[in-house]
């Protein structure tokens, strides 16, 4: 089967870094992407890895190492409202998302 | 109307009743989704239009359906609403059916009573 796996929750301090991770078994693999979902609102595009390496954009950072079925999403001087649940999601060889479960993030003062 | 819109945002329903939620969208994209999700769980896919004509069954479509009349507008309909099908309902939509970024309307929160 399918699977996607994220941790369900951390918490870290406002200022700090974090690293997200996720490890992924899918039929086929065609890029993996990570969104954030505030509580309450639909989920927003953060990041697309297709290759393998680190891709960074402002304060977010993503990783992909296709080899180990593993990325980890990098959020460097956390700010409050960074609080949300980050979700990982990888492209199957049908072209279709498949979803983990959601990394909710508590940043604290 | 700007991006994805879903309507109702909320609804309380009595088990048994049939149901549409209507999705909107006005990027002219080809591809669009319906998910429910869960608490626990990641988003599920129920049904998908590469381009309009046509649907496809995600990994839960048992219980609803789907049409796709025309680019814009994706309705998933509840023939008959049951408790299990108590959630949050998103739909999305993307550029094409090869899937790149997808963008989500805000949501319905669906209560089956």
């Amino acid at each position: 089967g399918q699977n996607i796996d994220q941790p369900t929750e951390m918490t870290a301090t406002e200022g700090a870094i974090v690293q997200i991770n996720c490890t992924y078994q899918t039929s086929g693999f065609n890029g993996l992407f990570w969104y954030q979902q505030h509580a309450g609102e639909a989920p927003t595009f953060l990041s697309y890895n297709v290759l393998d390496g680190l891709e960074e954009k402002g304060r977010f950072s993503s990783f992909l190492s296709r080899s180990k079925g593993y990325s980890y999403l990098l959020l460097k001087e956390l700010q409050m409202k960074d609080s949300a649940s980050y979700l990982c999601a990888v492209r199957d060889s049908n072209y279709q998302l498949i979803w983990g479960a959601g990394t909710k993030l508590i940043i604290k003062p | 109307i700007a991006g994805i819109t879903q309507a109702p945002t909320s609804q309380i329903l009595a088990a048994g009743r049939r149901m549409t939620l209507r999705c909107t969208q006005d990027m002219r994209h080809n591809a669009m989704y319906w998910y429910r999700q869960d608490l626990g769980l990641g988003l599920r896919l129920i049904h998908y239009s590469n381009t309009a004509g046509t649907t496809g069954k995600g990994e839960v479509p048992d219980g609803y359906s789907v049409s796709r009349a025309n680019t814009d507008d994706f309705p998933l309909t509840l023939a008959s609403a049951v408790p299990s099908q108590t959630s949050v309902y998103f739909c999305a939509s993307s550029p094409t059916g090869e899937v790149t970024e997808a963008f989500f309307g805000q949501g319905t929160r669906l209560t089956v009573v």
